[in-house]
């Protein structure tokens, strides 16, 4: 059984540039989260993906877009990158909705925007 | 407006005593409540889980309270070592669906 794999693990970007942050879930999940962990900071909830579909978001505006693939592999695009931005980058994978269960995290992928 | 908020953002005990973290929360109604460790530059990893109907769960020298009329869980560490030094973060669920909220956590330094 694979965890959960992000990449790229670090990348630098500058202000107004576009980054697409990769993960692959967890094998038997359907579910992938995003978080943005600033630093000293708890994980702040994007999204979620539940079966290709958007199934929450947090408060982060329009240029946070993701997608989910029907692998359950998930994308998060970034677009107009802003200073603030920079940030660890955190995927989180889990068995579905209705059932309370752990996330399974990646290792994170780390932005930084000059 | 909804907050979690944890005692504090750093915590120093001895080796052997038992460390206590809480986590407060405001405006919610979590269905469960999770607490998780995270290294610094890692991922988070899952501890504990416990639901709004629980009191108390216990797992090794880990054990969680859930109180829901107070609006807080505490989480205990017996016998702490100095590898349990790292961040602890409370998260909870309102809806079931694994959609969780996290607070900043708070760092525990274990002395030898």
């Amino acid at each position: 059984e694979t965890g959960v794999t992000q990449s790229p693990t670090h990348l630098i970007k500058t202000r107004g540039q576009q980054v697409t942050l990769r993960c692959s879930s967890q094998s038997g999940h359907n579910t992938v989260s995003w978080y943005q962990q600033a630093l000293g900071q708890g994980p702040q909830f994007i999204f979620q993906y539940y079966r290709e579909e958007e199934n929450g978001r947090g408060n982060f505006p329009p240029r946070f877009s993701g997608l989910q693939f029907p692998n359950y592999s998930s994308e998060l695009n970034v677009n107009a990158l802003e200073l603030d931005d920079s940030a660890l980058y955190l995927c989180a994978s889990s068995s579905g909705t209705g059932t309370p269960g752990e996330l399974f995290f990646g290792e994170g992928s780390r932005l930084t925007v000059l | 407006s909804q907050k979690i908020e944890q005692n504090s953002e750093a915590l120093n005990i001895q080796e052997g005593k038992t460390a206590t973290l809480t986590c407060n929360y405001t405006n919610y109604s979590p269905a469960y409540l999770q607490w998780y460790r995270q290294d610094p530059g890692r991922g988070p990893v899952f501890l504990l889980l416990i639901r709004e109907n629980e009191k108390e769960k216990r797992k090794e020298r880990l054990k969680v309270t859930f109180d829901t009329t107070l609006k807080q869980s505490l989480f205990h560490i017996t016998a702490s070592q100095p590898a349990d030094s790292a961040t602890y973060l409370c998260a909870l669920d309102e809806y079931n669906n694994n959609d969780m909220r996290f607070g900043a956590g708070t760092r525990l330094t274990v002395k030898p």
